[in-house]
């Protein structure tokens, strides 16, 4: 049981580059989320998923995309990656009955020139 | 949505118990108080979390007053390996996972 795992766990880009930061979740949860946390501060939500095929905005989408085709995956779009993105980007997944626990992946650490 | 707030930072040294206040005037009736705990260069960790009274588990104690409008996170004869950050979180029982809200947390250092 490996529980949120996400890759890469470094990665540096170019402005105006692409990527896809990968979210997998081994858990059968239905709740997926990705959040942002910048030096010093708390976490910020992106994106969340209540369900494979359902997914909804956050506190700070602009930027990002993503997607839900399956339970057990929720990738994170960059589609024209700015320096205000260089942040550390969290995974989360949680059941449905229980939501106000979630458990978190290791994270990514992004880095954007 | 219910605003927390939290001491920035706290110093303790090993062996003490420490107590985290959070404060939450606008906590709604179907609100639940939650704490996290995040280590550097990781994702946060669930800690507690209770509705009212007292809640215990092999980690912590939460402790709530009748009003809801605060609660104290305690962690009983802490050690280095508690210097962390502690997030207070108040979020309904259900709904969706836009209403989870992190703060900017409180930095626990723990000192020899």
């Amino acid at each position: 049981n490996a529980g949120v795992t996400q890759t890469p766990k470094f990665q540096v880009l170019k402005t105006g580059q692409s990527m896809t930061l990968q979210c997998a979740q081994d858990m059968n949860h239905e709740y997926m989320s990705w959040y942002r946390q910048d030096p010093g501060m708390g976490l910020r939500l992106i994106h969340y998923s209540v369900g494979a095929g359902i997914t909804d905005q956050g506190e700070v989408p602009n930027g990002y995309n993503v997607s839900r085709s399956t339970t057990e995956d929720f990738p994170l779009r960059l589609l024209s990656a700015a320096p205000s993105q260089t942040s550390v980007y969290f995974c989360a997944s949680s059941s449905s009955d229980r939501q106000e626990t979630q458990y978190f992946g290791p994270g990514t650490r992004l880095l954007v020139l | 949505l219910a605003k927390t707030t939290q001491p920035i930072s706290m110093d303790s040294y090993e062996g003490q118990e420490v107590n985290i206040t959070c404060s939450h005037n606008n906590i709604a009736t179907n609100d639940y108080i939650t704490w996290y705990q995040q280590f550097p260069s990781q994702g946060p960790r669930f800690i507690i979390q209770g509705y009212k009274t007292k809640v215990t588990n092999e980690v912590a104690s939460l402790f709530i007053p009748a009003d809801r409008k605060s609660s104290t996170l305690s962690l009983p004869r802490v050690s280095l390996s508690d210097t962390a950050v502690y997030y207070c979180l108040v979020n309904p029982l259900s709904g969706s996972a836009r209403q989870l809200t992190f703060g900017s947390g409180t930095q626990l250092t723990v000192l020899p």
